[in-house]
């Protein structure tokens, strides 16, 4: 079968760096995504990984390794406004996403 | 260029009732795939259209069903709705390159089922 395995919560403070994992088992593989939803509204693209290493956009950075089945996500620098939900997902022939990780801000 | 569409963005309904709701892409994109969000669940995919073609398909029952026009939009029907099929239904349109593939999401539409 297929699963991505993220944990469902994470905390962190304003400020500070946060570490998001994500595992997964599936059939096929071209690369791992990371998306970011705030509630009420729509899951917008942050990164994508085909290759093993780690990519970095600003503030953000995600890494993978395909010999392991797994990537993280980094989010540096903490602002309010990153308190979101965060899925990862796989491009296999279609695109799976995981359950996804909800980021709580303490100020 | 403008985002992807959807409409109704809102709908309530009663038990037994069918629905179809409809997603435009974005300009140029031809493929549009369809997810059901719910609380705990994440986003699980329904299927995927590609140049009017179903390329895709999830596990959710013969009930959920799609078609894609020749201009790319997309609709997605429900027939004999169920309080389960209360959720969040996204559509996304990519380009369809492989590898990449960004999913460029709608607003969805929220389905109440009462």
């Amino acid at each position: 079968g297929q699963s991505l395995e993220q944990p469902s919560e994470v905390t962190a403070v304003e400020g500070a760096i946060v570490q998001i994992n994500c595992t997964y088992q599936t059939s096929g593989f071209y690369g791992l995504s990371w998306y970011q939803q705030h509630d009420g509204g729509a899951p917008t693209f942050l990164s994508y990984n085909g290759l093993d290493g780690l990519e970095e956009t600003g503030r953000f950075s995600s890494f993978l390794s395909r010999s392991d089945s797994y990537g993280y996500l980094l989010l540096q620098e903490l602002q309010m406004k990153d308190s979101a939900s965060y899925f990862c997902a796989v491009n296999d022939d279609k695109i799976i996403f995981g359950k996804g990780t909800r980021l709580h801000i303490l100020p | 260029k403008a985002g992807v569409t959807q409409t109704p963005r809102y709908l309530i309904k009663t038990r037994g009732q069918q629905v179809t709701l409809s997603c435009s892409p974005i300009s140029g994109h031809r493929s549009v795939s369809w997810y059901q969000q719910t609380p705990g669940q994440g986003l699980q995919f329904l299927f995927e259209y590609f140049s009017e073609t179903q390329r895709n398909k999830g596990n959710f029952p013969g009930r959920f069903s799609g078609r894609q026009f020749s201009n790319s939009r997309s609709e997605m029907n429900v027939s004999t709705l169920e309080l389960g099929d209360s959720a969040l239904y996204l559509c996304a349109s990519s380009l369809r390159e492989e590898g990449t593939d960004t999913q460029y999401f709608g607003p969805g539409t929220r389905l109440t089922v009462l």
